[in-house]
């Protein structure tokens, strides 16, 4: 039973598009994260939910938007995809003290 | 200076042998200091918790240096299970104990 689960695994698509990625947690926690991971490995924050409201967002372009229906869940909207936004999007959900458990990740790959 | 610095490696280490390496931070303000580990393709995990007065998990001890502003991690009788990259994480108070990932150290543990 995965704690964290990302959907979808992969994502190719095409410039311009329009798509999202679902995350959703079983763990009861309150906060869940993106991070961006770019071809150099950094792993970098995006947004920060809290209880279904916006904590954290970095300095990311609008066309990037998060969604939070309820606190288990933290989808994210992607509009008009660049070749830049190729990367592994990675979804955690945050335990007391900090610690991240994170889902599987979804590559994603624009042409 | 990034706020959180990793020698990217990768470390070749035999089988058996002793690898540590460092992670240095430039906010001193830093709060909570982790590692993770991140195997290829796969999500971050977190490793172990890093106490100011250090603290040993099996074969594994992190250490803090707040005077000089570092971490630390040592493998002891490294396994070949063991290659993987390790990421730095520190938190920042002030920025609402915002996690920054380190760029992460390579480690190849060889026969």
């Amino acid at each position: 039973d995965t704690a964290v689960s990302q959907t979808p695994k992969y994502l190719v698509t095409q410039m311009g598009n329009d798509k999202s990625i679902k995350c959703e947690q079983n763990l009861g926690h309150d906060t869940m994260y993106w991070y961006k991971q770019d071809s150099k490995k950094f792993l970098k924050i995006m947004f920060s939910y809290n209880n279904k409201e916006l904590i954290i967002n970095e300095t990311v372009p609008n066309r990037f938007s998060p969604k939070s229906p309820d606190k288990a869940h933290l989808n994210l909207h992607i509009n008009s995809l660049e070749l830049g936004d190729s990367a592994v999007y990675f979804c955690a959900s945050t335990a007391p003290g900090n610690i991240q458990y994170f889902g599987a990740g979804t590559r994603l790959s624009v042409l | 200076r990034k706020e959180v610095e990793q020698d990217p490696g990768p470390f070749n280490v035999p089988e058996g042998a002793t690898v540590a390496f460092n992670c240095t931070y430039s906010n001193s303000a830093s709060q909570s200091f982790f590692w993770y580990r991140q195997d290829c393709r796969k999500e971050p995990k977190l490793l172990m918790s890093v106490y100011s007065s250090g603290n040993e998990d099996g074969r594994f001890t992190a250490q803090l240096n707040r005077a000089s502003q570092y971490i630390s991690l040592l493998i002891r009788d490294s396994k070949l299970s063991d290659s993987a990259t390790y990421l730095c994480v520190v938190t920042f108070k002030a920025a609402g104990n915002k996690l920054t990932f380190g760029g992460g150290t390579r480690v190849l543990v060889k026969p």
